[in-house]
């Protein structure tokens, strides 16, 4: 089957504690992007990456990391730094790279994190 | 950017087709329209896009007015699964790539 997945689907963790939130693509996209929703808002964009170790920061960084070392796997890294991470983390993958015509952006199943 | 304006909800009966406005009326003449929706708990989903003509595939139709300010989304036959948040998003092109900008949607009942 292809598509993205996200693991794990619910993510609980002490407060002060970094966590890793997996994303995984099997589409081939090149670009892969990382966004958070809190209750009744729309998305914001945390990261987002075009190629293979390179990404670029969003609306809403600070108190997150991500890296890309591989084309399929786009991980993201909640710090302690993050005041509110309590949300749900949706990340997404499309094909193309840069601005040229139309590029679907495909989103996984989602992670929610609770910090208690 | 181009920023959207969309009812905060809207109701439908089963088996009606549902229309979801949208307004976007400081769009540019390369931005695209996105209808994205999103069912509780879930990612969202992508439905539709165009630029200027109007469009139709197995979900949905999207129709644009002529000065491209506003469009609507059609689901022509709307089920009790069809309820869910529908964003509607014009996308924004930057050097480093393509964001989607989403704001609050619109939250659509169907109801039986």
């Amino acid at each position: 089957d292809g598509g993205i997945t996200q693991s794990p689907k619910y993510l609980f963790r002490k407060e002060g504690q970094n966590v890793t939130l997996s994303c995984e693509q099997n589409l081939n996209h090149d670009a892969m992007y990382w966004y958070r929703q809190d209750p009744g808002q729309g998305l914001r964009l945390i990261y987002y990456s075009q190629i293979v170790n390179d990404f670029q920061k969003g609306d809403i960084a600070e108190g997150y990391s991500v890296s890309r070392e591989k084309k399929e796997s786009f991980p993201l890294t909640v710090t302690s730094a993050q005041k509110n991470p309590t949300a749900f983390y949706l990340c997404a993958s499309s094909t193309r790279r840069l601005a040229a015509g139309t590029d679907t952006q495909y989103f996984g199943p989602g992670t929610r994190l609770t910090v208690l | 950017d181009a920023k959207t304006t969309q009812p905060p909800s809207m109701d439908c009966a089963e088996g009606r087709a549902a229309n979801l406005p949208c307004n976007h009326s400081t769009i540019s003449g390369n931005e695209y329209v996105y209808w994205y929706r999103q069912i509780h708990s879930q990612g969202p989903q992508y439905i539709i896009h165009g630029l200027k003509n109007n469009e139709t595939n197995e979900m949905a139709s999207l129709i644009i007015t002529e000065d491209r300010k506003s469009s609507t989304l059609i689901l022509p036959h709307a089920t009790l699964r069809d309820t869910a948040v529908y964003y509607c998003i014009v996308r924004v092109v930057t050097r480093a790539g393509n964001m989607l900008t989403f704001g609050g949607g619109t939250r659509l009942m169907v109801k039986p």
